[in-house]
């Protein structure tokens, strides 16, 4: 079965740090780039970043630029989103997607179900 | 890169059709045939329902639809059952980044 399952969420205080993971299984991992995207309480879908299959081009949200790094790893089919200098607007459930490529092309067709990051003193 | 602008609600009795539009600009949605469209029920993971403008994954309803003129996309439900009954999102591909529309909850009366 192809899924995706993120971790990593939880409460931390603003100006902390906090590093989400997202385990793939059931695909060729190696083959996809990933995205992570997120989602405040009661608000839309935002993109956050994405990475390439081998990690070779990597793009952030303006809203995440220099405060977020997004990584993989391969060998361990694992997608990462490091997260520092948080602030109380980054509080959401974020979503690892797996980006399509010859079926779903540049569709999000898989996604995991999501972590719930809470910024707050 | 601001999102993309779609109803905020979208309302239809069963049976009926209704569209849903998503319009963005010509860095985004006039330049690129890669908008995707997203089913979002509460508390649940969005659903890959539409890429590349109309095509349909696997297991997608024929009686979803999309299509793109200009600057905007749109999504059409046709048939529509209670079940449809969610969010739905656009989003565009857009070089470097993906931007997603502001999201439509839709309702069947």
């Amino acid at each position: 079965e192809v899924q995706l399952v993120e971790s990593g969420g939880g409460l931390v205080k603003p100006g902390g740090s906090l590093r989400l993971s997202c385990a793939a299984s059931g695909f060729t991992f190696s083959s996809y780039s990933m995205n992570w995207v997120r989602q405040a309480p009661g608000k839309g879908l935002e993109w956050v970043s994405s990475i390439s299959s081998s990690s070779s081009y990597i793009y952030y949200a303006d809203s995440v630029k220099g405060r977020f790094t997004i990584s993989r790893d391969n060998a361990k089919n694992s997608l990462y989103l490091q997260m520092n200098s948080l602030r109380a607007e980054d509080t959401a459930v974020y979503y690892c997607a797996r980006v399509g490529i010859a079926v779903a092309y540049y569709g999000m067709d898989v996604w995991g179900q999501g972590t719930t990051v809470t910024v707050s003193s | 890169q601001s999102a993309l602008t779609q109803p905020a609600s979208v309302s239809g009795s069963p049976g009926q059709s209704i569209t849903i539009s998503c319009t963005g600009t010509s860095s985004d949605v006039g330049s690129y045939n890669l908008v995707s469209w997203y089913q979002q029920h509460p508390g649940k993971a969005p659903k890959l329902m539409i890429y590349e403008g109309s095509k349909r994954p696997s297991g997608v309803s024929n009686r979803f639809s999309g299509s793109k003129s200009g600057n905007t996309a749109s999504l059409t439900i046709s048939g529509l059952q209670a079940e449809d009954e969610a969010d739905y999102y656009c989003c565009s591909y857009a070089g470097s980044l993906y931007v997603f529309g502001t999201g439509t909850k839709v309702t069947v009366l």
